[in-house]
């Protein structure tokens, strides 16, 4: 069984702040990283597909950087606002075809 | 038109009936995939189709199966389930089959059997 892991369950954060949250996932068989945003009552959307080892790459004022060797991804988000506030997902794909969603970190932006 | 719909929003079936789920994209998307999501757990994947064939399945009850019929629709054919199949059922498809392909999510359908 896979095991994929994140860091902090669930955070708050005022409006304005910066944070980063943590997935840890195997480092052997690496073969993709996904990050997905998952709104209540939306459905999960993409945020960033990454496979090599420090890639970073970044959308608006999100972030997000990889490290393959160690086996772990790092997203950022800079200036918080409200709209921000959902569960951040990220999801491990292997060479053996697994698909693994870690638990998730959901983050809440108080105005 | 950049949407995966699901249909029924919502289902609450008994465990002798028989059942369908069914998602729907004109993304052109080649590969489509069905995840099973319980409360305040991540979405486990159940299948994907790349191409229209079956190319992983995570060793799901056969109660559970699932039809391809062309590369825009697919189906989960719901036959005896049990209450512990209650739970969320997303629907998701990509550009690409494999690792590499960003997933598009439909809303999914809440299943609910007694």
């Amino acid at each position: 069984i896979l095991n994929v892991e994140q860091s902090p369950q669930s955070l708050h954060v005022q409006e304005g702040d910066s944070t980063n949250f943590t997935c840890s996932f195997p480092s052997s068989n690496f073969y993709a990283l996904h990050w997905y945003r998952w709104e209540t009552a939306k459905s999960p959307e993409a945020l960033f597909v990454m496979t090599l080892n420090g890639d970073e790459k970044k959308k608006g004022r999100i972030s997000a950087t990889l490290n393959t060797k160690e086996g772990y991804s790092y997203l950022y988000i800079k200036g918080s606002q409200p709209e921000d506030s959902a569960t951040y997902l990220c999801a491990f794909w292997n060479y053996g075809q697994n698909f693994v969603f870690g638990p998730g970190t959901r983050l809440s932006v108080l105005p | 038109d950049t949407e995966v719909t699901q249909t029924p929003k919502h289902l609450v079936m008994g465990m002798t009936n028989k059942k369908s789920l069914k998602c729907e994209q004109h993304m052109g998307h080649r590969a489509m995939y069905w995840y099973k999501q319980k409360a305040k757990k991540p979405p486990e994947l159940m299948f994907v189709y790349s191409y229209e064939k079956l190319s992983i399945n995570e060793s799901v009850p056969s109660r559970f199966s699932p039809e391809c019929p062309n590369s825009s629709l697919l189906n989960l054919h719901l036959h005896a389930l049990q209450p512990e199949d209650s739970a969320l059922y997303l629907c998701a498809s990509s550009q690409s089959s494999g690792p590499t392909g960003e997933q598009f999510f439909g809303p999914g359908t809440r299943l609910t059997v007694l």
